[in-house]
C-alpha cells in the first residue's frame, strides 16, 4: 500500500540555521503530496502542497519540490526562527490507490534554540 | 470563516464505557475524515465521509464508528473503550476534490483510565 517515511526526529537547529526535513513516499498513481505542522496542544495545520511532478509548494518561507523520479518531497527553510519549532508531518493523498484519505509519515520534531 | 470546531477538548472516561466526538466542519465542505494521533502509531485514519455516506475506512475494530449528518456535522462513537484508545482525535473536513487540501480542527484528547 501507499506509505510516507520521513527522517527521525529531533532535529534541534540555532535560529537563522538551514532546515531540511526528508520525505520519500511510495504510491501507485499519481499522488498529491502536502506538508502538515503541529505546534503544541493543537491540530494540524497545511502548510503547503504540490499536487503533480515538478510542482514546487511555498508557504511562509518554507519550501518543497514535488521530485517523481526520486518519489521525494523534502521540506526546506532558509532561516529557521524560534517560532518554527514545531511537529512537522509529510503526507500524500491518492485517490489512484488509497482513496484520498491521507497518509502521514511518523513526524519529525523541530526545536529551534535562539 | 469559521474553522473545524471539534467538542469536546478533552475526556476522561472509564475502560468499558462509551463516548461520542463531535466535529463541525468549514461551510460548505463536505467531506469529513477522522485521524487517530497516538505517539507509538503516529495519524491513523479511521474513516471519511462524503454526503452523510462513508466513503472509505481505516483498519480499526468495529468499536470505532461514526456518521455524518444532512449539515455535514459528523460524530465519531467509540464503544467499549480500552486504555489503548487514549488518544488525540482529529477531524480534517475538505471540499472532497482530489487533491484539496483537509482542514483540521485542534482534537480532542481522550483518555481512558
Amino acid at each position: 500500500g501507499d506509505s510516507v517515511t520521513q527522517m527521525e526526529g529531533p532535529v534541534t537547529l540555532s535560529e537563522e540555521a538551514f532546515l531540511t526535513i526528508n520525505c520519500t513516499y511510495t504510491a501507485t498513481g499519481y499522488p498529491s503530496l502536502f506538508w502538515y505542522v503541529q505546534y503544541p496542544g493543537e491540530g494540524l495545520q497545511l502548510l503547503l502542497k504540490a499536487t503533480k511532478a515538478d510542482d514546487k509548494g511555498s508557504n511562509k518561507g518554507f519550501e518543497a519540490t514535488y521530485r517523481k523520479e526520486t518519489t521525494s518531497f523534502h521540506l526546506e527553510k532558509g532561516s529557521v526562527q524560534v517560532s518554527d519549532s514545531a511537529v512537522y508531518f509529510c503526507a500524500l493523498t491518492n485517490y489512484g490507490g488509497s482513496q484520498g484519505n491521507l497518509i502521514f509519515g511518523k513526524g519529525t520534531k523541530l526545536s529551534v534554540k535562539p | 470563516k469559521a474553522g473545524v470546531t471539534q467538542t469536546p477538548r478533552y475526556l476522561i472516561k472509564t475502560r468499558g464505557q462509551q463516548v461520542t466526538l463531535s466535529c463541525s466542519p468549514i461551510s460548505g465542505h463536505r467531506s469529513v475524515s477522522w485521524y487517530q494521533q497516538t505517539p507509538g502509531q503516529g495519524l491513523q485514519f479511521l474513516f471519511e465521509y462524503f454526503s452523510e455516506t462513508q466513503r472509505n475506512k481505516g483498519n480499526f475494530p468495529g468499536r470505532f464508528s461514526g456518521r455524518q449528518f444532512s449539515n455535514s456535522r459528523s460524530e465519531m462513537n467509540v464503544s467499549t473503550l480500552e486504555l489503548g484508545d487514549s488518544a488525540l482525535y482529529l477531524c480534517a473536513s475538505s471540499l472532497g476534490r482530489a487533491g484539496t487540501e483537509a482542514f483540521f480542527g485542534q482534537g480532542t484528547r481522550l483518555t481512558v483510565v
